[in-house]
């Protein structure tokens, strides 16, 4: 049973440009959540789905940043016009419900 | 969501007991204390969770006091591996849309030495 997957492990992208990380969930596991974790600093929430819907977005900045879950496929956080304060590192977890998380390895992204 | 405080930084003599506390004063009664870790960049890794009642894993142990307002991670050999940050957060496990996201603190630093 593979891990929570993330992709790419890094992300270099210009400003301006569009970052799209993906993110699948463990076998089994409807609920997806992606946490950002700028350098020197702790994980902070953006956003919790569950298949095709969004449960709590209380965390994701107002303007550029969007995230889905769909029926079929990954989960993908989508960065339009990136900025360099962007550069982070994003986190995928996943669960199952009612249980605690599993997190993926990550997504770097610099933006140059 | 209920918070938690930790220590920004602890140290530790490689082989003796690492004990990293936490603070949930505001914990509700149907939250349970989350143990993570986070090892140099890479993804946070689960050590433990618990209730109420103290639990033991072949990582860990989590002692939690009576009222349930602090609890205490306990790596009982500690080794240079387990330098690393370490959360520890509350949450709902359950259903529904309270069982949900958790707020990930700074957390402690543990830093161990040989």
């Amino acid at each position: 049973n593979a891990g929570v997957m993330q992709n790419p492990r890094h992300l270099v992208r210009r400003r301006g440009q569009e970052a799209r990380l993906r993110c699948s969930p463990m076998k089994g596991h409807s609920h997806v959540y992606w946490y950002r974790q700028l350098p020197e600093e702790g994980l902070k929430f953006m956003v919790y789905l569950q298949k095709e819907n969004i449960i709590d977005e209380s965390g994701m900045p107002k303007e550029r940043f969007s995230a889905e879950f769909p029926k079929e496929g990954p989960s993908i956080l989508r960065i339009q016009q990136v900025v360099r304060g962007d550069s982070a590192a994003y986190f995928c977890a996943s669960s199952p419900e009612g249980d605690g998380y599993t997190f993926g390895s990550g997504t770097r992204l610099t933006v140059v | 969501d209920a918070k938690t405080t930790q220590p920004p930084s602890m140290d530790c003599a490689e082989g003796r007991a690492a004990n990293l506390p936490c603070n949930h004063s505001t914990i509700s009664g149907n939250e349970y204390v989350y143990w993570y870790r986070q090892i140099h960049s890479q993804g946070p890794q689960y050590i433990i969770h618990g209730l109420k009642n103290n639990e033991t894993n072949e990582m860990a142990s989590l002692i939690i006091t009576e009222d349930r307002k602090s609890s205490t991670l306990i790596l009982p050999h500690a080794t240079l591996r387990d330098t690393a940050v370490y959360y520890c957060i509350v949450r709902v496990v359950g259903w529904g849309t309270n069982a949900g996201k958790s707020t990930f603190g700074d957390g402690t630093t543990l830093t161990v030495k040989p």
